[in-house]
């Protein structure tokens, strides 16, 4: 079964600081996303990535968090300047091309974010 | 802003009884979901309907699809402990460049053996 991996998985941040969660999506996906959960709360949809490039985002995506692919396999979610309401598990999920009805997201197990 | 409204939020039920979970929302989706979430762990898809109406089938569970694409059911029978889970359901819509999965805020179900 085909994986998508998560570093770190758990990491604890001072606020204001930077953090960088780190993905490894599925190796011919070309579809990427970070979606978050906030303990309690429902998975959140916070961006969509594609042909090296933003393809959606969510409010929640401000100025604070970045995303990249530096190498052709990691894909990272950088948040600039912690806050206290960042805290969350992070999940990063990889599909293949085609509309969704057709091919699954497959996410990964989650970065759990704690900022204080 | 599109919803999706999961009822009931927590249900405990011995093992052997029947349950149906709903989710509802006053938006249409081209696709509905559902997922199964573990502790500390990622959502993993169960199935996806896409025409109204449609009923599919996986073992003990049937999800349904409202003709209007805007709710769906999952029920089970005879529910065994090994459905213990948080349950997702999650709305698919079409945007510009890519679709878009919304999250319902999950049913959390306990069997009791």
């Amino acid at each position: 079964e085909p994986e998508v991996t998560q570093t770190p998985s758990h990491q604890v941040t001072q606020m204001g600081q930077e953090v960088i969660l780190r993905c490894v999506p599925i190796s011919n996906h070309l579809y990427f996303y970070w979606y978050r959960q906030i303990l309690g709360q429902k998975v959140e949809f916070l961006v969509s990535f594609y042909n090296n490039e933003i393809s959606e985002k969510s409010e929640i995506f401000d100025d604070q968090f970045s995303v990249e692919r530096p190498d052709g396999s990691n894909f990272t979610l950088k948040i600039r300047s912690t806050k206290l309401e960042d805290s969350a598990m992070y999940f990063c999920a990889s599909r293949s091309p085609g509309a969704l009805p057709g091919n699954t997201i497959y996410f990964g197990e989650g970065s759990w974010l704690t900022v204080v | 802003t599109q919803l999706l409204e999961q009822s009931p939020q927590f249900l405990s039920i011995q093992e052997g009884e029947n349950l149906t979970v709903y989710c509802n929302s006053s938006s249409v989706f081209s696709s509905l979901q559902w997922y199964r979430q573990e502790p500390g762990e990622g959502p993993v898809l169960l199935v996806t309907v896409v025409t109204g109406g449609e009923v599919k089938k996986l073992k003990r569970l049937t999800f349904q699809f409202g003709d209007a694409r805007k709710d769906s059911s999952l029920h089970i029978t005879a529910a065994q402990p090994g459905d213990t889970g948080l349950y997702l359901c999650a709305g698919v819509s079409r945007m510009n460049r890519d679709d878009k999965i919304i999250f319902g805020k999950g049913t959390r179900l306990h069997i009791l053996p």
